[in-house]
């Protein structure tokens, strides 16, 4: 049993260049989300997606947008990348509304 | 002010000691109180969720809440090196998906 599965696990990008990061549950979990990390900033909320076909702007949205691609796939892109998009992703599964977090174990993305 | 304080640390005890990690948080409507725990380069590991006020026991974790206070606690006892890690706390109210609130993490160092 997986749990949360990102690809990849490292990755480093030069400002204005483009990337996909994928999630994959399989917990057979309604809802997903994508946080980034920072020092002394804790975990923000980026995008969540409720349910399979919904997806809501968290806290920190801009320069990304996010596919729900099925009930399992919860995918991030990063259309231009921007040295402050530098940080560490964490994509998280829950069964739905106040459902703890399962989280993966993030993406560590470098934009020089 | 942020929503949920986190004295980030580090808190450094000898292997066997009581540890006690603290959250304050000002929103009074946060109901639902989780702690996750965290080793360098991984996920947030979900260690403790409570609805509303009191204790909960697991083994050597003991969470507390004193919404009177806006106030929760994670209590180790017998702490281990094993338990060394960033220990963050996340709350929530009825407010959905992209409500959950994280601290910042403190760093946790238990040495032999």
């Amino acid at each position: 049993n997986a749990g949360v599965t990102q690809t990849p696990k490292f990755q480093v990008l030069k400002t204005g260049q483009s990337m996909t990061l994928q999630c994959a549950q399989d917990m057979n979990h309604n809802s997903m989300y994508w946080y980034r990390q920072d020092p002394g900033m804790g975990l923000r909320l980026i995008y969540y997606s409720a349910s399979e076909g919904t997806t809501d702007k968290g806290e920190v949205p801009n320069g990304y947008n996010v596919s729900r691609l099925n009930k399992r796939e919860f995918s991030l892109r990063l259309e231009s990348a921007a040295p402050s998009q530098t940080s560490v992703y964490f994509c998280a599964s829950s069964e739905g509304s106040n459902s703890p977090l399962h989280f993966g174990n993030g993406t560590r993305l470098t934009v020089t | 002010q942020k929503e949920v304080e986190q004295d980030p640390g580090p808190l450094s005890v000898p292997e066997g000691a009581i540890v006690s990690l603290n959250c304050t948080y000002s929103n009074s409507a946060f109901q639902y109180f989780m702690w996750y725990r965290q080793y360098s380069r991984k996920g947030p590991e979900l260690l403790m969720y409570t609805y509303s006020s009191g204790n909960k026991e697991d083994g050597r974790f003991t969470a507390q809440v004193d919404k009177s206070s806006k106030y929760i606690s994670l209590f180790i006892r017998d702490s281990q090196p094993s338990d060394s890690a960033t220990y963050l706390c996340a709350m929530s109210g009825s407010g959905g998906y992209n409500k959950l609130i994280f601290g910042a993490g403190t760093r946790l160092a238990v040495h032999p």
